[in-house]
């Protein structure tokens, strides 16, 4: 497989549930990221991971958790979602945190009920 | 704040047309600018990566121009076709922090 891999692509789930979202890259990037798209707004960035560190924290709401185990995996926790939360969460990575251009994943349409 | 302006938000145009999408920006200190396309419900594909010290890129019928100077780049779409119907972005990525600061986007539905 080349380029951002998301799953799941779609994703139901009540507000007392905990479900992840995972992204992976195979372009050798060092850099990964997550941003949230919801109507009529821009795209908004949550997350950003470098060499698995995570170098921008972007004010999100700590019922949404990072983690980033290897260069390659990107994960997002969720636990107690409010249907505020529903939106398109796109995954994208870039060759550093730095400079170069982004790919993005197709995304995870997530509605919380 | 990078802020970043696109018009028109909506077009429509039948097909055949060459026709220039806009975008704005209002921080000049920028170390690229990336278009994308958006179809409904998908993710983003890049279209065009233009680095600050360039002043356009092409690709195909595509052709992406920067003023950075005046914080503007147009996306100008030649001979269009209904396929190029979708939802096109223009993002920034500014010299300081991480973030890729998007526009709210230009809806295009070229008509058959």
């Amino acid at each position: 497989e080349t380029g951002v891999t998301q799953t799941p692509r779609h994703l139901v789930m009540g507000m007392t549930n905990k479900k992840s979202l995972k992204c992976e890259q195979h372009l050798g990037h060092n850099a990964m990221y997550w941003y949230k798209q919801s109507a009529k707004k821009p795209l908004e960035l949550m997350f950003v991971y470098s060499l698995e560190e995570r170098v921008e924290n972007n004010s999100v709401p700590s019922r949404f958790s990072p983690e980033c185990p290897n260069s390659s995996h990107l994960f997002l926790h969720l636990h107690t979602l409010q249907p505020e939360d529903s939106a398109l969460y796109l995954c994208a990575s870039s060759p550093t945190a730095s400079l170069g251009g982004y790919t993005f994943g197709s995304g995870t349409r997530l509605t919380v009920v | 704040k990078q802020e970043v302006t696109q018009i028109p938000a909506a077009l429509s145009v039948p097909e055949g047309e060459n026709l220039v999408l806009n975008c704005s920006f209002t921080d000049s200190a920028i170390y690229n600018l990336q278009w994308f396309r958006q179809d409904p419900g998908k993710g983003l594909t890049s279209l065009l990566l233009i680095q600050s010290s360039q002043r356009e890129q092409t690709s195909g019928r595509l052709n992406a121009s920067l003023d950075k100077s005046s914080g503007r780049s147009t996306l100008y779409i030649a001979a269009s076709q209904p396929g190029d119907s979708a939802t096109y972005l223009c993002a920034v990525r500014s010299n300081s922090g991480y973030a890729l600061n998007f526009g709210k986007g230009t809806s295009l539905l070229v008509t058959p």
